[in-house]
């Protein structure tokens, strides 16, 4: 069975710094793993999509690596802003293919002015 | 190109109605899932649809709640006989099929309290 951890749970730091959160998952037999960001009291945003093939993906201040073979992924935050403030969620496509995707617990990012 | 819609945003019932949750995918997207999160717990999968056939339910409770994605209309989400322990925010997500498996979008959620 297929499960997702994410630490740290929660984690603030000061504007400016760069940033690293931490996904793990227990069967490497993923099709894609999924980042999003989710305000509170809203839905959430996809930030990168990895697919099983690829290493790593970027957009803009994100850099979401991949590692299969270990079951992690790392989702990179370059020159934090408050406005990055957020729960941010890992989700993993497993095995069946069918975009049913298991997800973490999150991490709360606060980045203080 | 409007992103995946949801109504109604907030829902109040008391115990013992009907609760039903609408779905709009992105334009385009001929998948749907479902997923709810529970207070203090993280987004858990419900189910999965394509037109007018439901692919994985594996997540839905065996009673009370059931879904369906008709050819025409919205997806819903029907909660019959809601108990306060249903109380959660629901989502709707939609995708289309890729190469490299399936991006899904999520909706802005439908918050339901049962009192």
């Amino acid at each position: 069975k297929q499960e997702v951890t994410q630490i740290p749970a929660a984690l603030s730091v000061p504007e400016g710094e760069n940033l690293v959160l931490n996904c793990s998952f227990t069967d490497s037999a993923i099709y894609n793993l999924q980042w999003f960001r989710q305000d509170p009291g809203k839905g959430l945003t996809s930030l990168l999509l990895i697919q099983s093939s690829q290493r790593e993906q970027t957009s803009g201040r994100l850099n979401a690596s991949l590692d299969k073979s270990s079951g992690r992924s790392t989702l990179y935050i370059a020159a934090s802003q408050p406005g990055d403030s957020a729960t941010y969620l890992c989700a993993v496509d497993g095995s069946s293919n069918t975009g049913k995707l298991i997800f973490g617990q999150g991490t709360t990012l606060q980045v203080k002015p | 190109n409007a992103g995946v819609m949801q109504n109604p945003r907030h829902l109040v019932r008391r115990r013992g109605q009907e609760a039903r949750l609408r779905c709009s995918p992105m334009k385009g997207h001929s998948h749907v899932y479902w997923y709810r999160q529970l207070p203090e717990e993280g987004l858990k999968f419900m189910v999965y649809l394509q037109k007018e056939n439901i692919i994985d339910e594996s997540g839905m409770p065996k009673e009370r709640f059931s879904a369906e994605f008709p050819k025409e209309g919205p997806s819903i989400l029907r909660i019959q006989q809601v108990v306060r322990g249903d109380s959660a925010a629901y989502f709707c997500a939609s995708s289309q099929v890729t190469v490299g498996g399936y991006e899904q979008y999520f909706g802005p959620g439908t918050r339901l309290t049962v009192t």
